[in-house]
């Protein structure tokens, strides 16, 4: 079955420090990868995707993922978080399985910024 | 740039009513979706629509809930009977066709069901 796992339900960093959101899945064909951030109250912004080719890839507001297909991952860093990041944050797959590419989110990673 | 909207943001309902969530999707965009989130968990697939049907759905998606594309802007998503246990942001979304294409997810709606 496809699933999504975010094993750490809670960070919290320095502000200016570096971030990294681990994510690991589980799904039979290739799959398509993605990062979601929602602010409380606020709806499902894309952070960043990967569908083919290379395995680092940039998104938006200074973040990158990399997919390493050995390792089932697909890890969010960001060199230097700002306040502003502190959000929820859903790593998702969805792809060929679906007819209709429906995406499965993981359970997110909540990230506090300290001051 | 184009966005998908949703009404209401908030709604509120006694158990065994039947709600509309309304959602118009970006224009020209093809598949459309609702999820939903209960508070403090997942957001969770509930159903696919495409070329007037449903594509896919998951087994939240029971006979209480029915989806409709009334007309060429609109998407809807009925619960026939709420219960208390349907209380969670309900989040629309669209794509334009290719299964790479982006899903855009749309605020939400917050339903409670009292």
């Amino acid at each position: 079955a496809q699933s999504v796992t975010q094993p750490d339900i809670h960070i919290t960093v320095s502000e200016g420090a570096s971030l990294e959101l681990r994510c690991n899945y589980s799904y039979g064909a290739t799959p398509y990868l993605f990062w979601y951030v929602q602010s409380p109250g606020q709806g499902l912004q894309l952070l960043l995707k990967y569908f083919s080719g290379d395995t680092l890839v940039q998104g938006i507001k200074g973040f990158e993922a990399e997919f390493k297909r050995s390792q089932s991952s697909f890890n969010l860093r960001k060199p230097s978080v700002h306040w502003s990041d502190a959000a929820e944050y859903f790593c998702a797959v969805g792809g060929s399985y679906s007819s209709a590419s429906k995406i499965i989110f993981g359970s997110g990673t909540r990230l506090s910024i300290r001051p | 740039e184009p966005e998908v909207t949703q009404t209401p943001s908030h709604q509120v309902t006694q158990m065994g009513q039947e709600v509309i969530l309304r959602c118009v999707p970006i224009s020209n965009h093809l598949y459309f979706y609702w999820y939903r989130q209960i508070l403090g968990q997942k957001v969770e697939f509930l159903v696919s629509f495409y070329n007037n049907e449903i594509s896919e759905k998951s087994e939240i998606f029971d006979d209480q809930f029915s989806v409709e594309r009334p007309d060429g802007s609109n998407f809807t998503l009925k619960i026939r009977s709420t219960k208390l246990e349907d209380s969670a942001m309900y989040f629309c979304a669209s794509r334009p066709g290719q299964a790479k294409d982006t899903q855009y997810f749309g605020p939400g709606t917050r339903l409670t069901v009292l």
